[in-house]
């Protein structure tokens, strides 16, 4: 079945630094769609991708769909003690997949 | 906009008891709503995805008759965990979408199974 792997676990920065994670799928997917949750929280939306090689942005926040539609990456520059919190991909094939998750934790 | 809310957001019941959980949306009609669980962490399972005024789907693994799925209406979804033993607490989450692509999360609840 579907699966989408996401790296690295756990990350641990120290403020200013910058941060990605990767999220790999088994199959091609429609979109990808990437998730923040804090500590204690539930999963908030962020952005999703659609378009094969598309690069889009917030902020601090570049997120990648690959070309092949099949991976994606989240980057942040210059972390700050805010952006703490798990990061989440979820691929969307025949249904929405999430991936395991990456811990960020930013060290002021 | 578009926002979900949960009730109760944490319940603690004894083994053997039901206990119902719904999941509403505030201020928009949900098309579908999926139900979640996530054990301390890790992801997200999708247990189920639900449509309003249809029987449930439930992914592979999941007991239809462990936890039952009512969507009422487009803005109520309910689950409730029947007999529940202590390996049923976790966390559950409930999603809606109306746009059939971006899925709104509920805050969640823990239910603790004594």
């Amino acid at each position: 079945g579907q699966q989408v792997m996401q790296i690295p676990q756990y990350q641990h920065v120290q403020e200013g630094e910058d941060f990605t994670t990767y999220c790999n799928s088994s199959t091609t997917l429609s979109n990808i769609q990437w998730y923040k949750q804090r500590p204690g929280g539930h999963p908030v939306f962020l952005i999703q991708l659609v378009k094969s090689g598309e690069v889009k942005k917030q902020k601090r926040l570049t997120f990648q769909f690959g070309e092949a539609k099949k991976n994606s990456s989240l980057h942040i520059t210059a972390t700050q003690t805010t952006d703490v919190g798990t990061y989440f991909c979820a691929g969307h094939g025949n249904k929405l997949v999430f991936g395991a998750g990456t811990i960020l934790r930013v060290k002021s | 906009g578009a926002v979900v809310s949960q009730h109760p957001s944490w319940v603690i019941c004894k083994s053997g008891t039901s206990v119902k959980i719904e999941c509403r949306s505030l201020d928009f009609q949900a098309t579908t709503m999926f139900w979640y669980r996530q054990f301390p962490k890790q992801s997200l399972m999708l247990m189920a995805t639900s449509n309003e005024g249809s029987k449930a789907t439930y992914e592979q693994g999941v007991e239809k008759d462990k936890f039952l799925i009512n969507h009422a209406s487009l803005t109520l979804s309910t689950l409730t965990v029947t007999s529940a033993h202590p390996e049923d607490s976790s966390f559950y989450i409930c999603s809606a979408m109306f746009d059939g692509e971006t899925q709104y999360f509920g805050p969640g609840t823990r239910l603790l199974v004594l």
